[in-house]
């Protein structure tokens, strides 16, 4: 099973760029490296996800690096809403995520 | 769509009943997850499906848990009998991965049901 490695929780700055990072060190070549994000009360929901080249979308980015052997989350804003847990969670196979307790974002007005 | 459905919402029940949980996918996806979160572990796979056959069961913490998926638009969660170390929100999710030469699959959550024994 590949396994992530996430810190606790992180602190930013309302309208400040937030980099949350995860460490893929047992990532296999063919996983995809995804992130999730849990809104308080709610379930989680997709963010971005990533095989080798960073992505772009309208939530976040996706910086990879070359080794794969661990991945940024880049919010380049963060507001209030923003403020949940973010999940980088690993593989076991194509279908099976293994998700831990994942990095809890606070957003500071 | 309406998303993944979950009922209950909330079930408050005490120790040694019987406890059913249930989901609904998204119309067309063929593969349904049952997670567990809780503060101390973090969110957890506890079994998936594939057209309504049991894949993968390993994360079922013991035989008073059971998962069935008798169609393909509707799954249950069952504890029988139920212990207060079971209190948990307990999420359903499902996905239609894409596949290709490197297999893509985006989970869809249900909004979870919060689970307390007393």
């Amino acid at each position: 099973d590949a396994k992530t490695t996430q810190p606790n929780s992180m602190e930013s700055n309302e309208e400040e760029p937030v980099h949350l990072p995860c460490n893929h060190s047992t990532i296999s070549g063919t996983d995809y490296i995804h992130w999730y994000r849990q809104l308080p009360s709610q379930g989680p929901e997709y963010v971005i996800h990533g095989l080798t080249s960073n992505v772009n979308n309208r939530m976040a980015s996706l910086a990879i690096a070359e080794d794969r052997k661990s991945s940024t989350l880049i919010l380049h804003r963060a507001t209030l809403r923003d403020a949940a847990v973010y999940y980088c969670p690993g593989a076991s196979g194509t279908y099976k995520y293994i998700f831990g307790t994942g990095t809890r974002l606070k957003v500071l007005a | 769509d309406a998303g993944v459905i979950q009922s209950p919402r909330h079930e408050v029940t005490e120790m040694g009943q019987e406890v059913t949980l249930r989901c609904k996918p998204i119309s067309g996806h063929d593969y349904l997850f049952w997670y567990r979160q809780t503060m101390m572990r973090g969110l957890e796979l506890l079994i998936y499906f594939n057209n309504n056959v049991p894949i993968d069961d390993s994360g079922m913490p013991e035989d008073r848990f059971s998962a069935k998926m008798p169609n393909a638009s509707f799954s249950t969660l069952k504890i029988q009998p139920s212990e207060p170390r079971d209190s948990a929100v307990y999420f359903c999710a499902s996905s239609f991965p894409r596949r290709g030469v490197i297999s893509y699959n985006e989970q869809f959550f249900g909004p979870g049901t919060r689970l307390t024994v007393l």
